[in-house]
C-alpha cells in the first residue's frame, strides 16, 4: 500500500536549472497539494489541487509551476532554480473536495532539494 | 493573518510521565483539527483528528478541543523515548474562500529514558 509517492527523493541543482518534482497518490483521494518545509518556518503550501484539472496558489507560489496530470498525480516544477529554493517538499492529498475539504492530510516522504 | 500557534519547545519529559502539547488558533470558525508527529528528517504522520469540543482518546494519545478558547491540546500518557519528535497541530480555515490547512512551526519533544 504505496499511499502518496514522491520522486525524487533528493536532489542537487545549480541556480538556473530546472526540474519536476513527481507526486502519486493511490488512495483515489480528490485534493492534492505541495508543501515547502524549511527551519523554523514550518509547512507552507505551495500550490493544491482541489480536483482534477484545477489549481491554485497558496501562501508562497513564486517560483513554481503545477499540474494535476490525471487524478493520481500532481507534479511541481521550478523553471529557474534559486538558492532561497532550497527546501525539502511534501506531497500530499486527502479525500476531500474543492472548499468543503476538512479531512486529514497524507505526507509522502519528501523531497530534499538543494540549489548551489 | 489566520494563525496556529505552538510552542515550538523543545520540551523535555521523563520516561513514563505525561507529555503535554498545546496549539491555539486565530480562526474562530474553524472545524477541523489534527495533530502529526513527525521524526527527524521524515515526514509528518497523522496521528490524531478531533472535529468536536471535549476529548478524544486513541491508545496513549488524548487530544482535547475547546472551540470556546480556540484550543487544542494533545496528551501522550506513559511517554516512551520513541515518542521524541516534532509535534505539528494542523487546523482547517477558511483563506480566500477555500478551506486549507494551517499547520503550527510544532513542538519539539524529547522524552528521556
Amino acid at each position: 500500500n504505496a499511499g502518496v509517492t514522491q520522486t525524487p527523493k533528493f536532489q542537487v541543482l545549480k541556480t538556473g536549472q530546472s526540474m519536476t518534482l513527481q507526486c502519486a497518490q493511490d488512495m483515489n483521494h480528490n485534493s492534492m497539494y505541495w508543501y515547502r518545509q524549511d527551519p523554523g518556518m514550518g509547512l507552507r503550501l505551495i500550490y493544491y489541487s482541489a480536483s482534477e484539472g484545477t489549481t491554485d496558489k497558496g501562501e508562497v507560489p513564486n517560483g513554481y509551476n503545477v499540474s494535476r496530470l490525471n487524478k493520481r498525480e500532481f507534479s511541481l516544477r521550478l523553471e529557474s532554480a534559486a538558492p532561497s529554493q532550497t527546501s525539502v517538499y511534501f506531497c500530499a492529498s486527502d479525500e476531500g473536495q474543492g472548499a468543503a475539504s476538512n479531512q486529514p492530510q497524507h505526507f509522502g516522504d519528501g523531497t530534499r532539494l538543494s540549489i548551489l | 493573518q489566520k494563525e496556529v500557534e505552538q510552542n515550538s519547545g523543545p520540551l523535555s519529559v521523563p520516561e513514563g510521565a505525561i507529555a503535554s502539547l498545546n496549539c491555539t488558533y486565530s480562526d474562530r470558525g474553524s472545524q477541523s483539527f489534527f495533530w502529526y508527529r513527525q521524526y527527524s528528517g521524515k515526514s509528518p504522520e497523522l496521528i490524531m483528528s478531533i472535529y468536536s469540543n471535549g476529548d478524544k482518546e486513541d491508545g496513549r494519545f488524548t487530544a482535547q478541543l475547546n472551540k470556546a478558547s480556540q484550543y487544542v491540546s494533545l496528551l501522550i500518557r506513559d511517554s516512551q523515548p520513541s515518542d521524541s519528535a516534532t509535534y505539528l497541530c494542523a487546523v482547517n480555515m477558511i483563506i480566500q474562500g477555500a478551506q486549507k490547512l494551517v499547520f503550527g512551526q510544532g513542538t519539539r519533544l524529547t522524552i528521556n529514558p
